[in-house]
């Protein structure tokens, strides 16, 4: 297993636009969760999916969705960039999103916001 | 709102010493705590968490609820311990969200 995947790896995006970041879990993890990392920073929690279901949000806009696919797979929205958008988008996936999971992250896609 | 915080953005250490990497934690309810690292060019990963009481690498961790501190000792540094380390802290119930501090960057010297 190749671990968790992510696309496309970097993206160029101006403001105003629209993106579309996918995901892939590793084979038998049903839960996916997305990161926000900006540089010199931590990974801040966006979404939670667990069975193509919500389970978790964090702070932030709602710009930003996201959707869980019955393969399991992920993609994460953000409509009307900012320049503050910029960062690395994290993906991970566990077993279940419990708390007794670990999470096994992606490399990431990194979003820069001319 | 829960919050983790790791006070040294940096600590430098020569190989052979003591390491101890600080978190500290705000949470209402019983916490589930964890560090993950990450070395130059990997990807994130899990080093340790409270509930399984393993030691990891050498590493372990101890839960203070009193302190509400969750800091990661190491009697003996390597230089391959060189890496970020992030303390973060699991919340369920209604909102399932891992909450991460903003990481400490340990050098270990030769």
């Amino acid at each position: 297993d190749a671990g968790v995947t992510q696309s496309p790896t970097h993206l160029i995006k101006t403001r105003g636009q629209q993106v579309t970041l996918r995901c892939s879990p590793i084979s038998g993890h049903k839960s996916v969760s997305w990161y926000q990392q900006v540089l010199g920073q931590g990974p801040q929690f966006i979404f939670q999916y667990y069975e193509k279901e919500e389970r978790g949000r964090g702070n932030f806009p709602d710009r930003f969705s996201a959707r869980q696919f019955p393969n399991y797979s992920s993609e994460l929205n953000v409509n009307a960039l900012l320049l503050g958008d910029s960062a690395l988008y994290l993906c991970a996936s566990s077993p279940s999103g419990g708390a007794a999971d670990t999470q096994y992250f992606g490399p990431g896609t990194r979003l820069t916001v001319l | 709102a829960q919050r983790v915080t790791q006070p040294e953005k940096l600590l430098s250490v020569f190989k052979g010493a003591p390491v101890e990497l600080k978190c500290n934690y705000s949470y209402s309810g019983s916490p589930e705590l964890f560090w993950y690292v990450q070395y130059s060019r990997q990807r994130l990963q899990l080093l340790l968490r409270h509930i399984s009481r393993e030691s990891i690498k050498g590493f372990t961790a101890d839960l203070n609820k009193g302190e509400t501190s969750f800091h990661l000792k190491k009697p003996f540094a390597q230089e391959e311990d060189s890496a970020m380390y992030y303390c973060a802290l699991f919340s369920g119930g209604s909102n399932y969200k891992l909450t991460f501090g903003k990481g400490t960057l340990l050098t270990v010297n030769p």
